[in-house]
């Protein structure tokens, strides 16, 4: 089954404490994006990566961190969370770098930092 | 700078009544416009786009959207609603030559029966 999967789903940590958001597709996709999701702001792009080590901020790459070195992963790094990154957090993917390809979405990652 | 509004944070209507979803964009270049739909606790899923061509186009579930050049607008359409379709709607724009995407702030639409 294609998919976008993400790991964990739910997350609670603690200022500070580094954490790693997993995603991971396989429909070989080459366009993969991190973005967070908050109330009455919609979608909003963190990072993206346009190929394998070939990455670029989006919107609010502040905090944030990502790598892309297997075409098929994309992990997100927060190495010093605060309490503003608490949030949902989607991980998509795109086939070609092609602006008329639309996104596949992971099922999400809810993120509560205290 | 690219953004993209959903002016209603929410839609009411009743079952087998036509709905509409409104989204206005403001680019610089030409845009690439898509619709997706995230049901409660799962990720978007994508409805339809418009790339180029005929103005109107036609997705999943029986939605469809219209690209209006000059009032820069994209909104989404369903001739009869479904209580189905209840769910948060988002428009997104890429722009031709740009790597980013845009979302809306999105739209909970609610069908009654």
């Amino acid at each position: 089954e294609a998919q976008v999967t993400q790991n964990p789903r739910y997350l609670i940590t603690v200022t500070g404490k580094k954490l790693t958001v997993t995603c991971s597709q396989n429909m070989n996709h080459e366009y993969m994006s991190w973005y967070r999701q908050d109330p009455g702001l919609g979608l909003r792009q963190i990072y993206y990566s346009m190929n394998v080590e070939v990455t670029d901020k989006g919107d609010v790459p502040e905090g944030y961190k990502v790598s892309r070195k297997e075409k098929r992963n994309f992990p997100l790094i927060l190495e010093s969370p605060s309490p503003n990154q608490t949030s949902l957090y989607f991980c998509a993917s795109q086939q070609g770098g092609g602006q008329g390809y639309e996104q596949y979405f992971g099922p999400g990652t809810r993120l509560t930092v205290t | 700078a690219q953004s993209v509004a959903q002016p209603e944070d929410q839609v009411n209507v009743a079952e087998g009544n036509p709905l509409t979803v409104k989204c206005t964009y403001s680019v610089s270049g030409n845009p690439y416009l898509f619709w997706y739909v995230q049901y409660p606790n799962r990720g978007l899923q994508f409805l339809l786009k418009y790339i180029t061509g005929d103005n109107l186009v036609k997705g999943s579930y029986g939605f469809e959207a219209e690209f209006n050049k000059s009032q820069t607008s994209f909104h989404l359409k369903k001739p009869s609603a479904l209580v189905s379709d209840s769910a948060l709607y988002f428009c997104a724009v890429r722009v031709y030559n740009f790597n980013k995407f845009y979302f809306g702030s999105g739209t909970k639409l609610n069908v009654k029966p």
